[in-house]
This record gives C-alpha cells, sequence and structure tokens, in this order.
C-alpha cells in the first residue's frame, strides 16, 4: 500500500496563477484533510471531508477551494495564488470507526509551494 | 490567544538523556489527546494517543494527561540520535462538531 500520496512535491507559482494539489489514499478512509504548516503556526485545518462528494470549512479555508468527486482523491485548489499562501500543504485521511479510530490520522509527504 | 500552546524550541539533549515536551490548551472539551512526530521533511505520524487522566507508556516513550490542569507531556527515556524531530502535540473534541487542534511542534535534537 502507497499510503497517502501528493502531487506534485515541489511547485512555484507566480501570484494570481492558480493551481491544483491533488491528494490520493487507498486505505479507504472515509475522511481526508488538507491543512497547511508555517513556522511557529503548527499544522492549520484548511479544509475537510467526511465522505464522498462532502466537504466542510476548516480553520484557514479562504483563499482555497476542494473538492472529492471519488473516495480515494481529495483536491486542493488555488484560484489566485497569493504569497501568504507560500506553505508546505499536508493531506491527511483517517478512518471512521465506531472504537474511536477516528483520532489517528496517516499524512503524505507534503508539497512545498512557493509564490513570489 | 491560541487553543493549544506548545513550546517551539528547540531543544538540544546530549545522547541517553530524559526529553521533556509539554503543551497546555484552554478548551476544556477536549477529549482526546495526540502526540505527533515528525522528521525533517516528512509527514507527521501518530507516536501515541491517549484520552483519560494519566499516564500511558509505550516503550522508550510516556504520554502524560492532567485534564484538570488541562496540561499534557510527552516523556523519552534514553533518548537516541534517531529520536531527532519535530514533535507535536493535537487534541480532539467530540460534539456537534468534530475539532482537532495541533500545537506549534517543538523541535528536538538527541546530540550522540
Amino acid at each position: 500500500n502507497a499510503g497517502v500520496t501528493q502531487t506534485p512535491k515541489f511547485r512555484v507559482l507566480k501570484t494570481g496563477q492558480s493551481m491544483t494539489l491533488l491528494c490520493a489514499q487507498d486505505m479507504n478512509h472515509e475522511y481526508m484533510y488538507w491543512y497547511r504548516q508555517d513556522p511557529g503556526m503548527g499544522l492549520r485545518l484548511i479544509h475537510y471531508s467526511v465522505g464522498e462528494g462532502t466537504t466542510a470549512k476548516g480553520e484557514v479555508p479562504d483563499g482555497y477551494n476542494v473538492s472529492r468527486l471519488k473516495k480515494q482523491n481529495f483536491l486542493l485548489g488555488l484560484e489566485s495564488a497569493a504569497p501568504s499562501q507560500t506553505s508546505v500543504y499536508f493531506c491527511a485521511s483517517s478512518k471512521f470507526t465506531l472504537a474511536g479510530g477516528l483520532w489517528e490520522q496517516f499524512f503524505g509527504p507534503g508539497t512545498r509551494l512557493t509564490v513570489l | 490567544q491560541k487553543e493549544v500552546e506548545q513550546d517551539p524550541g528547540p531543544l538540544s539533549v546530549p545522547e541517553g538523556a530524559i526529553v521533556s515536551l509539554n503543551c497546555t490548551y484552554s478548551n476544556s472539551a477536549f477529549q482526546y489527546f495526540m502526540w505527533y512526530r515528525q522528521y525533517s521533511r516528512k509527514g507527521p505520524e501518530l507516536l501515541m494517543y491517549t484520552y483519560s487522566s494519566g499516564n500511558k507508556e509505550d516503550g522508550r516513550f510516556t504520554a502524560q494527561v492532567d485534564k484538570s490542569s488541562k496540561y499534557i507531556s510527552l516523556f523519552i527515556r534514553d533518548s537516541q540520535p534517531s529520536d531527532s524531530a519535530t514533535y507535536l502535540c493535537a487534541m480532539i473534541l467530540f460534539s456537534n462538531d468534530y475539532k482537532l487542534s495541533f500545537g506549534a511542534g517543538t523541535t528536538v535534537t538527541v546530540r550522540a
């Protein structure tokens, strides 16, 4: 199993450009998440999804959009990139179980994005 | 004020020392408490979790939760250079909503 994979690993954008980050998981997890990680700020939740076709806003959703058309994929879009969106982006997934396994999130390797 | 506070360090210790990490939180509704380890340029991975006050041991690692003080700790005994990483605390509450909050992370270096 590959676990959680992210594409691309690195990207440099100019202000105003758009791009889509792809996250894929092969663990059949219901929940998927997008975070950004900035120095001194820890991980901050951008958007998350509790299942195919559903998405919800996290702590810092402005400037981002997401889609979950297939259970295994979660896309993060930047419509008009800004320098403030320079960050490392992590995707994660977790499985919902009545036993409480929801709390273990499996993370991808990250995408380093620089917006000039 | 952040909901979860964690001293970012950095923390540098000699091999074999005990590493002590901690987080404080403000929301008493948090129910589950976790520690993630993140190696440089990698994604975080779950190290330990607990949902009650008290201690939980796993090998050289001990997680401690004090809900009355809103304080959690992670201790690493007999630290090794391979323990050099950033450690993030995280906590979850389930109510009408699902909320997961991370600390900023503490960077630890264990010197050989």
